[in-house]
């Protein structure tokens, strides 16, 4: 079946350009997940979708940052005046709702701030 | 306090050797849940491992295994007879809180080369 898919792969734009980056969840999974890794590090927790219920926004780093989730499904992630400093690979992940464990991510969109 | 400590930035273990990738974890809550994510070159984060905190017994699949000591609050994994595929980005990860799904801490990760 199919996967977690994220799309563009890679984005590259000017410094305060604004970006979106598109999440389409494994079917079926209720939860989503969008993740930031910039190079060299670990993951940093962005923002949380649960069904219906009002996402978890406390990663998110700055007021230029969000994020909705249509119908439950697909979310996009917006970057509103982009800085340099936003340069990173942007990961989203779903899981079952009564999943305990089990994140599936996609492949990831590699932004660069130019 | 960092939630998740990995020490090994990188490693490398000959081919067919086991090898241990070091985690530490900090959390209050009695509930938890650890897991470990490899991340090789094509940059998806493939699940490998889960223990739960109050599972009794190590955690194993294939290959893998988690070295679970509560009282050090360590959580290694352990992969036997590497592969020149286990070649990657290793992270270890918490969730604090059975079902806090959205409390989901990483480590920095380790890189680990397999030699031929």
């Amino acid at each position: 079946g199919a996967g977690v898919s994220q799309s563009p792969s890679n984005k590259v734009t000017e410094k305060g350009k604004d970006v979106e980056l598109r999440c389409d969840p494994i079917s079926g999974h209720t939860a989503l997940y969008w993740y930031r890794q910039s190079l060299g590090q670990g993951l940093e927790f962005l923002i949380y979708f649960q069904g219906n219920s009002a996402p978890d926004k406390s990663g998110l780093p700055s007021d230029r940052f969000s994020a909705e989730r249509t119908g439950g499904s697909v979310s996009t992630l917006t970057i509103q005046r982009t800085q340099q400093e936003d340069s990173a690979v942007y990961l989203c992940a779903s899981s079952l709702r009564d999943s305990l464990y089990e994140q599936y991510f996609g492949p990831g969109t590699r932004l660069t701030v130019t | 306090a960092q939630k998740i400590t990995q020490t090994q930035p990188g490693m490398f273990v000959q081919e067919k050797e086991a090898v241990t990738l070091d985690c530490t974890y900090d959390t209050s809550d009695p509930s938890y849940g650890l897991f470990w994510y490899k991340q090789p070159s094509s940059g998806e984060m493939i699940f490998l491992i889960y223990q739960g905190s109050y599972d009794q017994q190590n955690a194993t699949e294939g290959r893998y295994s988690l070295n679970f000591q509560k009282a050090r609050k360590s959580a290694n994994l352990v992969i036997s007879a590497s592969q020149l595929g286990d070649s990657a980005m290793y992270f270890c990860a918490m969730r604090e809180g059975l079902y806090n799904f959205n409390k989901f801490y990483f480590g920095s990760g380790t890189k680990l080369n397999v030699k031929p």
